[in-house]
């Protein structure tokens, strides 16, 4: 049990436009998720927190109209970045919370994104 | 502020055995997390502590004094595959997780 996955992947896209990655919980309702980025040799840094039905809370330094989050469902969060540039390459990794157990996060497999 | 500290890096032989320590400041405890992640993957979970002690999970083992701030990640009988970064984290009082740089772990043969 307790598995998110993301897509896609992997992602290369050209400098100005938009990637939207998508985060799912598959077998419980997550009603936080958060998005972490993590730069080559670098611990993770949380981006954002999700939850259901609310706007996202970021963290200082995230560009909230950069990087747009969506949380529409208990099983659903999405990133976007918008007008992607070569410095928004990355690592990006949600995690999920499951309601039921307030403690633990269940990774994603992560999305690298290249931004060319 | 809050703080976790580990090791940047360590560096074991084949078969022996290693400790990863972890020293932590945070605001409450609710908990303390290891996760493992291998170079260009997610993290994986290894252990949870929220009580003092030693967790044993076969090769792998976690140990948490409360009182000091204090836990650390043994490995045993280590393997090749073991080589990764191992990351401490702790909840806070807002269940929010607070994440360690992590430790570099190269295991020579």
């Amino acid at each position: 049990g307790a598995v998110v996955s993301q897509h896609p992947s992997w992602v290369i896209c050209k400098s100005g436009t938009s990637v939207k990655i998508e985060c799912r919980s598959l077998d419980f309702q997550a009603t936080t998720m958060f998005w972490y980025r993590q730069f080559p040799k670098q611990s993770l840094m949380l981006m954002a927190t999700s939850n259901e039905g609310s706007k996202a809370t970021y963290e200082q330094g995230v560009e909230k109209d950069k990087f747009l989050i969506n949380h529409a469902s208990l099983t659903l969060s999405t990133l976007t970045v918008t007008s992607a540039h070569p410095e928004d390459s990355s690592f990006y990794i949600c995690s999920a919370r499951d309601y039921d157990r307030e403690y633990e996060q269940y990774f994603g497999p992560g999305t690298r994104l290249t931004v060319t | 502020g809050q703080n976790i500290d580990q090791p940047t890096e360590m560096t074991a032989t084949e078969g022996a055995i290693v400790q990863i320590n972890c020293t932590y400041q945070t605001s409450g405890f609710n908990g303390l997390f290891w996760y493992q992640q291998h170079a260009g993957e997610a993290p994986t979970f290894l252990s949870y502590n929220v009580l003092d002690g030693l967790e044993e999970k076969g090769r792998f083992s976690s140990f948490l004094s409360r009182s000091k701030g204090y836990s650390y990640l043994l490995l045993k009988e280590l393997q090749m595959k073991d080589s990764a970064s191992y990351l401490c984290a702790v909840v806070d009082s807002n269940y929010q997780l607070i994440w360690g740089a992590g430790t570099k772990l190269i295991i020579k043969p």
